[in-house]
């Protein structure tokens, strides 16, 4: 069965100081990876996606990520954080051969930035 | 464009009770997937509609937990019988077509069972 781990659940940083969450997954075949973020009060939004091609992706607000295939994982980064950027966030995987699309989530990383 | 919506956002029942979760997807949006979200844990799976059709309910954790979507348009999750367990926030997703294409998520239903 395929599932994701996030190896941080619980991270504290000051503003300007770089970010980088983990994410691995464990599923053989092709897939389409995911970060999606909720901010206080919001709902689930996609920051990027990784569907082939080039691994390092850009999502919003100056976020990317590194698939890294031999090592099953797709990290979060951003070089220098805001306190805007405090929020929960979460890795998914979807099997590339899915016809329903299903995503399987990490259990999730809170990211608390200070001012 | 509107979003996804939820209602209601909030439900408190009480154990035993039936109740009835509604799902509005992005007009035009084929795919519609519901997900159960405990607390401090990231969404978990439980069924997935393409139009009218429930193709996957494999996530569904019991027949107490049942989905409709009979026109391909609006979805109602219900579950019978509440129990504590059943506690979470239960998110709603379209998306364009399920296989290529992005989730986007309503805010969410936080069901609690007393």
């Amino acid at each position: 069965a395929q599932s994701v781990s996030q190896h941080n659940h619980h991270v504290i940083l000051s503003e300007a100081a770089s970010l980088e969450l983990g994410c691995n997954y464990s599923y053989g075949g092709t897939v389409n990876l995911f970060w999606y973020v909720q901010y206080p009060g919001q709902h689930l939004q996609l920051l990027l996606k990784y569907f082939s091609g080039d691994p390092l992706v850009k999502g919003i607000k100056g976020f990317e990520a590194e698939f890294i295939k031999s090592k099953f994982s797709f990290n979060l980064r951003k070089p220098s954080v805001q306190w805007s950027d405090t929020a929960e966030y979460f890795c998914a995987v979807r099997a590339g051969s899915s016809n329903t699309g299903k995503l399987i989530f990490g259990q999730g990383t809170t990211l608390q930035v200070k001012p | 464009g509107a979003g996804v919506s939820q209602s209601p956002r909030y439900k408190v029942a009480k154990r035993g009770q039936d109740v009835a979760l509604r799902c509005d997807p992005i007009s035009g949006h084929v795919s519609l997937f519901w997900y159960q979200q405990a607390l401090g844990q990231g969404p978990e799976f439980l069924t997935y509609f393409q139009n009218e059709a429930q193709l996957d309910k494999s996530g569904l954790p019991s027949d107490r937990f049942f989905a409709e979507r009979p026109e391909g348009s609006v979805s109602t999750l219900k579950i019978q019988r509440t129990q504590q367990e059943d506690s979470a926030v239960y998110l709603c997703a379209s998306s364009f077509a399920a296989a290529t294409y992005e989730q986007y998520f309503g805010p969410g239903t936080r069901l609690t069972v007393t």
